[in-house]
């Protein structure tokens, strides 16, 4: 069964700071990992889709990247309204596999 | 437009009460989802809808019942639910059930089971 962790669980940056959010898999072929935000009472809303190794999307102050084995949701110069949970998830069939999220904080 | 609408936005209901969450998209997607979200979790998947069918339960207690009635409607039908059940409700949908589509998700239901 696929597997999707994410670290770390919680992360609190200064506005400005930047960093890295990690989400590991173990699949027997990448299908698709999908970035996720989700404030708190809402429903996760869409940031990116990456299919193979080596891809990057870009979308504000965050990017996407895939090896092999991880994803990494880079976040440059985070602002206050960034703070969220971030999800990541991979497809099998029909099936979300939902890391459990690292819930950002950014301070001002 | 990648928009999921879900009516109520907050529901209380008594243990034996029969109430219903609405979830609409007009993306033409021919995918539909439901999930549960407890506080500080992931979404867990309850149902799927391919092209108006149903084509997984989650093992999901009978006192959910979900239906598809045309491509851009879902309905979860809720009857004698236990306190347990309180969550976040969470409709989705994307263009298929192909893997490579990315899931819309709409603000959610929250419910409140007393």
């Amino acid at each position: 069964e696929d597997q999707v962790t994410q670290s770390p669980e919680a992360l609190r940056l200064q506005e400005g700071e930047s960093s890295s959010l990690n989400c590991s898999y173990t699949v027997s072929g990448l299908r698709g990992l999908f970035w996720y935000r989700q404030d708190p009472g809402k429903g996760p809303e869409f940031l990116f889709t990456l299919y193979s190794a080596g891809e990057e999307k870009e979308k504000e102050r965050l990017k996407a990247t895939l090896t092999k084995k991880e994803s990494f949701l880079h976040i440059t110069a985070p602002k206050p309204e960034d703070s969220a949970t971030y999800l990541c998830a991979l497809r099998d069939f029909n099936k979300f596999y939902f890391g459990s999220g690292t819930k950002l904080n950014v301070k001002p | 437009d990648t928009e999921v609408t879900q009516t109520p936005k907050h529901l209380v209901m008594g243990m034996t009460n029969k109430k219903s969450l609405k979830c609409e998209q007009h993306m033409g997607h021919r995918a539909m989802y439901w999930y549960k979200q407890k506080a500080k979790k992931p979404p867990e998947l309850m149902f799927v809808y391919s092209y108006e069918k149903l084509s997984i339960n989650e093992s999901v207690p009978s006192r959910f019942s979900p239906e598809c009635p045309n491509s851009s409607l879902l309905n979860l039908h809720l009857h004698a639910l236990q306190p347990e059940d309180s969550a976040l409700y969470l409709c989705a949908s994307s263009q298929d059930t192909a893997v490579t589509y990315e899931q819309y998700f709409g603000p959610g239901t929250r419910l409140t089971v007393t």
